[in-house]
């Protein structure tokens, strides 16, 4: 079954802290992994991909096949990172067998304070 | 240019009732997706369109639910007999195409709905 896990549901940090959201997840297959965040009276949108393996905001996040994971990471937080960030999966190329639905995490707050 | 509406944005209706929920995708946008997303939850696929076609309707929880794509772009949500249990905020997003596994999707804002 497809899964993914963040398993803390709040974050608060200073600014300038370093942040980690972590997420895990599990499939059997070779899933795509995403980062959404939702900031606040706005629409849910795309933070980061894995396959695009780029830096946006300040942000990356790295796919661990092994520990089956894709911590999103952040050296210096700013306060405009504070949001609501969601880890998701889909199940890869339709041509593979996969599907293009996303899967997502229950979410996790993060507050930067100044 | 326009990102994807959906309308209406609240929808409050009482047990039994049958709503309709819009969705416009993105022009040119193949792929449109449906989720539902109750409180402190993420949102939970439902399902999605490619072209006219329904290709997975796996997240449909009864049914109860329905959607249609008639002419491949504005899609339906149709819910009928409503239970207390379908308050949620529903959200709709399109992507360019499907097929990838990698394609970002492009959410709207959402409708919220209230059965009481």
């Amino acid at each position: 079954a497809q899964r993914v896990t963040q398993p803390e549901k709040l974050l608060s940090v200073f600014k300038g802290a370093p942040v980690e959201l972590k997420c895990n997840y599990s499939y059997s297959g070779s899933p795509e992994l995403f980062w959404y965040v939702q900031y606040s009276r706005q629409r849910l949108q795309l933070l980061l991909r894995h396959i695009s393996r780029e830096s946006i905001k300040g942000f990356t996040a790295d796919l661990n096949k092994g520990e089956t994971s894709f911590h999103l990471k952040k050296p210096f937080a700013q306060e405009e990172d504070s949001a609501m960030y969601y880890c998701a999966l889909s199940g890869g190329s339709l041509m593979e067998g996969g599907s293009e639905k996303l899967v997502f995490g229950k979410g996790m707050k993060l507050t930067v304070n100044p | 240019g326009a990102g994807v509406s959906q309308t209406p944005s609240n929808k409050v209706t009482e047990k039994g009732k049958y709503v309709e929920l819009r969705c416009d995708p993105i022009s040119g946008h193949t792929a449109l997706y449906w989720y539902r997303q109750s409180l402190g939850q993420g949102p939970e696929f439902l399902i999605y369109f490619q072209g006219t076609g329904a290709a997975d309707d796996s997240g449909l929880p009864n049914d109860r639910f329905f959607a249609v794509r008639p002419e491949g772009s504005v899609s339906t949500l149709k819910i009928q007999r409503t239970e207390r249990g379908d308050s949620a905020v529903y959200l709709c997003a399109s992507s360019l195409t499907a097929t990838s596994g990698s394609e970002e999707q492009f959410f709207g804002p959402g409708t919220r709905l209230t059965v009481l």
